[in-house]
């Protein structure tokens, strides 16, 4: 089994700050890795995904994480936030390999709120 | 174009109603899911439908029922709701490896 831990349940910062979204993970084989966000009243967005190969990942909207096997972790950074970030960020995990129709284990999320 | 579309947006129903929500992608991915979030709370899944048929039930009670009519949608009929239902459903929909989960908006469902 999977498990995912957000270390922070709240992330206030200032606009044009950068941030680091913290996600550590747990499993006993090889996994997949992705960040969602959550607007408020909306669904999830694929931010972005760590399937195999460069340890640096790029997303949408200027975000990147980095997979760091050894410490089991997945942290998500932005150099410089906007107000319209503030949002729900999940970290979720699924096997290596695995079909589709398989789980994903979700953290339980980390609210980050951009003030001006 | 990786669009799922839930209908409807918003459903109120009472606890004796029966109401359906539907979920439709076009993207040919052959898995589709049911989710359950409670605010401030990450998704449950409740079900998963891998090739149209029903691979995960996540122990749901009977008063939700899944169905996957075809590889392009997703229904899930609700009868005997309780209050504590009330939450935001989500549908989601994946091709095979890798397991990639694609969202909808999702349906905000009131149980009075």
């Amino acid at each position: 089994a999977q498990s995912v831990t957000q270390l922070d349940s709240q992330v206030p910062v200032f606009e044009e700050a950068p941030v680091e979204l913290r996600c550590n993970y747990s499993s006993s084989v090889s996994v997949y890795l992705f960040w969602y966000v959550q607007y408020p009243n909306q669904g999830l967005q694929l931010l972005l995904k760590y399937l195999s190969g460069s340890t640096l990942v790029k997303g949408i909207n200027g975000f990147e994480a980095e997979f760091n096997k050894s410490q089991t972790s997945f942290h998500l950074r932005k150099p410089s936030v906007h107000i319209s970030d503030t949002a729900e960020y999940f970290c979720a995990v699924s096997r290596y390999g695995e079909t589709s129709g398989s789980r994903l284990t979700f953290g339980e999320g980390t609210q980050l709120t951009v003030n001006p | 174009d990786t669009e799922v579309t839930q209908t409807p947006k918003h459903l109120v129903m009472g606890m004796t109603n029966k109401k359906s929500l539907k979920c439709e992608q076009h993207m040919g991915h052959r898995a589709m899911y049911w989710y359950k979030q409670k605010a401030k709370k990450p998704p449950e899944l409740m079900f998963v439908y891998s090739y149209e048929k029903l691979s995960i039930n996540e122990s749901v009670p009977s008063r939700f029922s899944p169905e996957c009519p075809n590889s392009s949608l997703l229904n899930l009929h609700l009868h005997a709701l309780q209050p504590e239902d009330s939450a935001l459903y989500l549908c989601a929909s994946s091709q095979d490896v890798p397991n990639i989960q694609y969202f909808g908006a999702g349906t905000r469902l009131s149980v009075l």
